[in-house]
């Protein structure tokens, strides 16, 4: 069965810390996708990044860079020198390619960054 | 605005009561989800559309729950008989890329 486990319910950090939200997937397809999603107090959820499971290079974008290992079955998310508008939940998400447009999500990680 | 939209964006219901909620996608997307969240978990995957085809239906979907796209365009989704389990927020979203949804505000219900 597939499932995404976000154990960190909440984190606070102070602006310009770095912090890493951890990710931990379970599927028994060899190909499938991983996702992370964002959802500041406005409540819309933001699409961040997609990688299937045959990539697993890093990824930076900016301040975000998420590290995928496949060994250790995570896909974790880190912010460098956190702002305050990065404070939102954060949801990773995980689809199989028998049915790739149907995303399971974790429980999400709600961070706080303070001034 | 060109963003998914979704109408009402707040819903209270006596139990029992039918509800309606509708989703406008953006335009050029041709899939199109329903998701529920309730407060402090992750979206649940209730159904979704290609074009007017509604491909996937979760089990969370009992008989009770109800969807269309009629001219694969905007969407509705409802909810007869509605049961305090019932209240949640219900998420549209849509995408032309598989995995990249666009998420709408939301709907929320709350069941009396």
């Amino acid at each position: 069965a597939q499932k995404v486990t976000q154990a960190q319910t909440e984190i606070s950090v102070v602006e310009k810390e770095d912090v890493t939200l951890d990710c931990v997937y379970e599927t028994r397809d060899t190909t499938y996708y991983l996702f992370w999603y964002k959802q500041p107090p406005s409540g819309e959820l933001v699409f961040l990044i997609r990688r299937n499971s045959f990539d697993e290079q890093n990824e930076i974008s900016g301040r975000y860079s998420w590290n995928f290992q496949k060994s250790t079955s995570s896909f974790n998310f880190t912010i460098t020198a956190s702002q305050v508008v990065d404070s939102a939940v954060y949801f990773c998400a995980l689809s199989e390619a028998r049915n790739t447009d149907k995303l399971i999500f974790g429980t999400g990680t709600r961070l706080q960054v303070f001034p | 605005d060109t963003g998914v939209s979704q109408d009402p964006r707040h819903k209270i219901t006596k139990r029992g009561q039918n509800v309606t909620f509708r989703c406008d996608p953006i335009s050029e997307h041709n899939r199109l989800y329903w998701y529920r969240q309730t407060l402090g978990q992750g979206p649940e995957f209730l159904t979704y559309f290609q074009n007017e085809a509604q491909l996937e239906k979760s089990r969370l979907l009992s008989d009770r729950f109800s969807a269309e796209r009629p001219k694969g365009s905007f969407s509705t989704l409802e909810i007869q008989r509605t049961e305090q389990g019932d209240s949640a927020m219900y998420l549209c979203a849509s995408s032309f890329s598989m995995g990249e949804l666009f998420f709408g505000e939301g709907s929320r219900l709350t069941v009396l």
